[in-house]
């Protein structure tokens, strides 16, 4: 068990509509990224968050968002979902935002129908 | 850009014999490298990284890594493969600093053992 958690652990929704992935970091890091797990594109990532603030963009659809909060969990939101998003949403953590290793939670399967 | 390259999509190997999987990488500046494994239905578990120093670099589960500079290549190994070790391995490496902290991921090689 890394310590990271995610919700929920499987998701089905049609086109069209607008889900929310939460994560909560391990207790005391800083740092939340937020990856996507697909057959076709591999893991690819998708945003990092650290203290509150965005610190790096990866290939995040424009329809595709994400925050921190002050008690540092993180929220995905995703929204227009296309057949195209179903994927696996990873989320990872570390302490900073240097060279840390980054622990991964256990995922959130979504399947758009 | 930042790449990284795992040439096969699955490993066979026997119980008992020593395992590689093999992995290599691009980047402009100095590679900090990872391995992470991936049970089914599971996340990523943190194997071991390379940062500096020794080029040989151990970790979990009775894994170790290779670092080779002039070779680009990081290859995970481990002397005698459990069938418990069959999943899914990946190599990544960390991006530009200024471009945060995030990890560019090969494309997995799935590891069989067989009894």
């Amino acid at each position: 068990d890394s310590g990271v958690t995610q919700t929920p652990k499987h998701l089905i929704t049609a086109t069209g509509q607008r889900v929310t992935l939460r994560c909560s970091p391990r207790s005391g890091d800083l740092s939340v990224y937020w990856y996507q797990q697909s057959l076709d594109q591999g893991l690819q990532f998708l945003i990092q968050y650290y203290n509150g603030e965005e610190r790096a963009k990866g290939n995040i659809l424009e329809r595709f968002s994400a925050q921190q909060f002050p008690d540092l969990h993180s929220e995905l939101n995703l929204s227009s979902l296309e057949l195209g998003d179903s994927a696996l949403y990873f989320c990872a953590s570390s302490v900073k935002a240097g060279q840390e290793t980054q622990y991964f939670g256990p995922g959130t399967r979504l399947l758009v129908l | 850009a930042q790449s990284v390259a795992q040439p096969e999509d699955q490993v066979n190997v026997a119980e008992g014999n020593p395992l590689t999987v093999k992995c290599t990488y691009s980047v402009s500046g100095n590679p900090y490298l990872f391995w992470y494994v991936q049970y089914p239905n599971r996340g990523l578990q943190f194997l071991l990284k390379y940062i500096t120093g020794d080029n040989l670099v151990k970790g979990s589960y009775g894994f170790e890594a290779e670092f080779n500079k002039s070779q680009t290549s990081f290859h995970l190994k481990k002397p005698s493969a459990l069938v418990s070790d069959s999943a899914l391995y990946f190599c990544a490496v960390r991006d530009l600093p200024d471009a945060g902290n995030m990890l560019t991921f090969g494309g997995g090689t799935r590891l069989m053992v067989k009894p």
